[in-house]
């Protein structure tokens, strides 16, 4: 069975100091892989997806993640927090194979708090 | 471009009424999701439309909650009757013919059930 786990459920980082949400999926295939971010009373916006090109992926914000095989971890990181990268972030994986369609399995969650 | 557009934002009823929240896709999508959100549970799929048939209903809780699609650019789903358990912010969702990993959302309707 496919899953994804977020290891932290809180992070709380100071501004201009680094950010890391870890996550770990479990696939049985080579999935897809996502973080997707709700800020407060938002719907979720994606930040960046792997689908086995690089395995360091770019998104908005200055987020980054990096696709570890070995490691089955998909963390996703940035240099330097800002105060409105507050919000909750989702780790989500879309396994290859899942009934024909791209299914999204979401993590808990890591709520992130940045404070000045 | 719109994204995603749920109404309404917030609905406030009581227990044994009908509700009915509605989304309207991103033009030229082909793919419609509805997701429930709650604290206990998190992010779950209720239903899944491709080309606005339901190809995976599985995660529908009981009879009480239906989805419709009449045509590629509204979706409904419904709430009959309401339960104070079915209070969680609803979410839809699609996603384009050529990207179909990748799901935009829409702002979410925040329903409470009294």
């Amino acid at each position: 069975a496919q899953s994804v786990t977020q290891l932290d459920s809180h992070v709380s980082v100071s501004e201009g100091t680094p950010v890391l949400l870890r996550c770990n999926y479990s696939s049985s295939y080579s999935p897809s892989l996502f973080w997707y971010v709700q800020h407060p009373n938002k719907g979720l916006q994606l930040l960046l997806k792997y689908t086995s090109a690089a395995t360091l992926v770019k998104g908005i914000n200055g987020f980054e993640a990096e696709f570890k095989k070995s490691e089955t971890s998909f963390h996703l990181t940035k240099p330097s927090a800002h105060m409105s990268d507050a919000a909750e972030y989702f780790c989500v994986v879309s396994p290859l194979f899942s009934g024909g369609y791209n299914k999204l399995i979401f993590g808990a969650g890591t709520r992130l708090a940045v404070h000045p | 471009d719109a994204g995603v557009i749920q109404s309404p934002r917030h609905e406030v009823t009581e227990m044994g009424q009908e509700v009915t929240l509605r989304c309207k896709p991103i033009s030229g999508h082909n793919s419609l999701f509805w997701y429930r959100q709650t604290m206990m549970r998190g992010l779950e799929l209720l239903i899944y439309f491709n080309n606005n048939v339901p190809i995976d209903d599985s995660g529908m809780p009981e009879d009480r909650f239906s989805a419709k699609m009449p045509n590629a650019s509204f979706s409904t789903l419904k709430i009959q009757p309401s339960e104070p358990r079915d209070s969680a912010v609803y979410f839809c969702a699609s996603s384009p013919r050529d990207q179909q990993e990748t799901q935009y959302f829409g702002p979410g309707t925040r329903l409470l059930v009294l």
